[in-house]
């Protein structure tokens, strides 16, 4: 079955630095997205990612964070200057068009940021 | 965006079926009702999606009734495995999937 695949499972770093959380997305998918997910709570949205550009965001995505598709199968998840508060684990996700409803997304395995 | 009310927590036993309800008042038209399940320290995992009536498939059943005000998913006969959060959401248009608090399902035996 296809997947989303996430790496690192895990980084650890130090506050201020920068950190890219990449993902590929299943191959014939055209939606893409972050979400994470602070320890004990819920899954939050954090931004599509559509033909290229940016569909939709929350107001959690800031100018600290940028995603990017550097080539046809990778898109990656930029945090720069990292804060204490960016401690979590981040989701990736994809979904292929569909003519009704949202369809189905497939979630990565995450990416566990820890910030120090 | 509409916005989705689940209970906290339910508790079960092994073989039951358990029925959790969402609440969605402010639901448009074009929207759908689409069920997520999540294991602890794991991405969410897509249960089912339906519009109108009821939907079936290996997993679940999903009843919505005819003001699509509410949904219920329905797990019959679950497992200890089954125990997870369980989250509702109500998706249009756009690219803005918006997971709430969910609920809590805890199977025991």
């Amino acid at each position: 079955e296809p997947e989303v695949t996430q790496t690192p499972s895990h980084q650890v770093t130090q506050m201020g630095q920068e950190v890219i959380l990449r993902c590929v997305p299943i191959s014939n998918h055209l939606y893409f997205y972050w979400y994470r997910q602070i320890l004990g709570q819920k899954v939050e949205f954090l931004v599509s990612f559509y033909n290229n550009e940016i569909s939709e965001k929350s107001e959690i995505f800031d100018d600290q964070f940028s995603v990017e598709r550097p080539d046809g199968s990778n898109f990656t998840l930029k945090i720069r200057s990292t804060k204490l508060e960016d401690s979590a684990m981040y989701f990736c996700a994809s979904r292929a068009p569909t003519s009704g409803g949202a369809g189905e997304l497939f979630f990565g395995e995450g990416s566990r940021l820890t910030v120090l | 965006l509409a916005k989705t009310t689940q209970p906290i927590s339910m508790d079960s036993y092994e073989g039951q079926e358990v029925n959790i309800t969402c609440s969605h008042n402010n639901i448009a038209t074009n929207d759908y009702i689409t069920w997520y399940q999540q294991f602890p320290s794991q991405g969410p995992r897509f249960i089912i999606q339906g519009y109108k009536t009821k939907v079936t498939n290996e997993v679940a059943s999903l009843f919505i009734p005819a003001d699509r005000k509410s949904s219920t998913l329905s797990l019959p006969r679950v497992s200890l495995s089954d125990t997870a959060v369980y989250y509702c959401l109500v998706v249009g248009y756009g690219n803005k999937l918006v997971f709430g608090a969910g609920t809590i399902l805890r199977v025991k035996s």
